[in-house]
């Protein structure tokens, strides 16, 4: 069975300062994990995943995500906050030979950035 | 472009009645799947389908139905045993390797209220 966990509804953040999303993920096998970023009323994007190459994953509009296999996470961060960052963020974990539809989405996090 | 478009935007459904959610990718996708977006919970899984005329249950199947009869196109009905059926409904499609990696490519999406 897998489960992903993102710690906090919601976090805000001020322009320019860290974001800091945190996603926990339970796996018996390893894992392959994605995170997926979603304006209102629109359906989710991809902005990075973990394949089992390089446990340091960039993506796109200045993200990236370490995967940590000691910890079970996979963290989202980016350096400066803009106020286009503004979304709701999904972790989501998948194994090796499931059918990416029975991937296991987290609760969602909800990022606010203030001015 | 490629990429999956969903219609209506918006559906209003009246009690006892069943509604159709069309889904359609041009992205040549095997697989497609249908999710639930409520407030908070995240997107749950309610049908997929890996290849043309098979489908499979997700988690929340239950007062729903699918069809598969083009590859391009997999459309969702709500019907009337779904006595819950407010929510934000996302399509998404991937290639069908099986091996766990695939992302998902999401439609904007359909919101369907009860009138």
């Amino acid at each position: 069975a897998q489960s992903v966990t993102q710690l906090g509804s919601h976090v805000s953040v001020s322009e320019g300062a860290l974001v800091l999303l945190r996603c926990n993920y339970s796996s018996s096998v390893p894992p392959y994990l994605f995170w997926y970023v979603q304006y209102p009323n629109q359906g989710l994007q991809l902005l990075l995943k973990y394949t089992s190459a390089a446990t340091l994953v960039k993506g796109i509009n200045g993200f990236e995500a370490e995967f940590k296999k000691s910890e079970t996470s996979f963290h989202l961060t980016k350096p400066s906050a803009h106020m286009s960052d503004a979304a709701e963020y999904f972790c989501a974990v998948t194994t090796y030979n499931t059918n990416a539809g029975k991937s296991t989405f987290g609760d969602g996090t909800t990022l606010t950035v203030k001015p | 472009d490629g990429g999956i478009t969903q219609s209506p935007k918006y559906l209003f459904r009246k009690e006892g009645q069943n509604v159709t959610l069309s889904c359609e990718q041009n992205l040549n996708h095997d697989a497609m799947y249908w999710y639930r977006q409520d407030p908070g919970q995240g997107l749950r899984l309610i049908y997929y389908s890996q290849i043309v005329n098979d489908f499979q249950k997700g988690d929340i199947a239950e007062g729903y139905s699918v069809s598969r009869e083009k590859k391009e196109s997999f459309p969702l009905t709500v019907t009337s045993a779904q006595k819950n059926p407010t929510a934000f409904y996302l399509c998404a499609s991937s290639t069908s390797s099986g091996g766990g990696v695939e992302t998902q490519y999401f439609g904007p999406g359909t919101r369907l209220l009860v009138l």
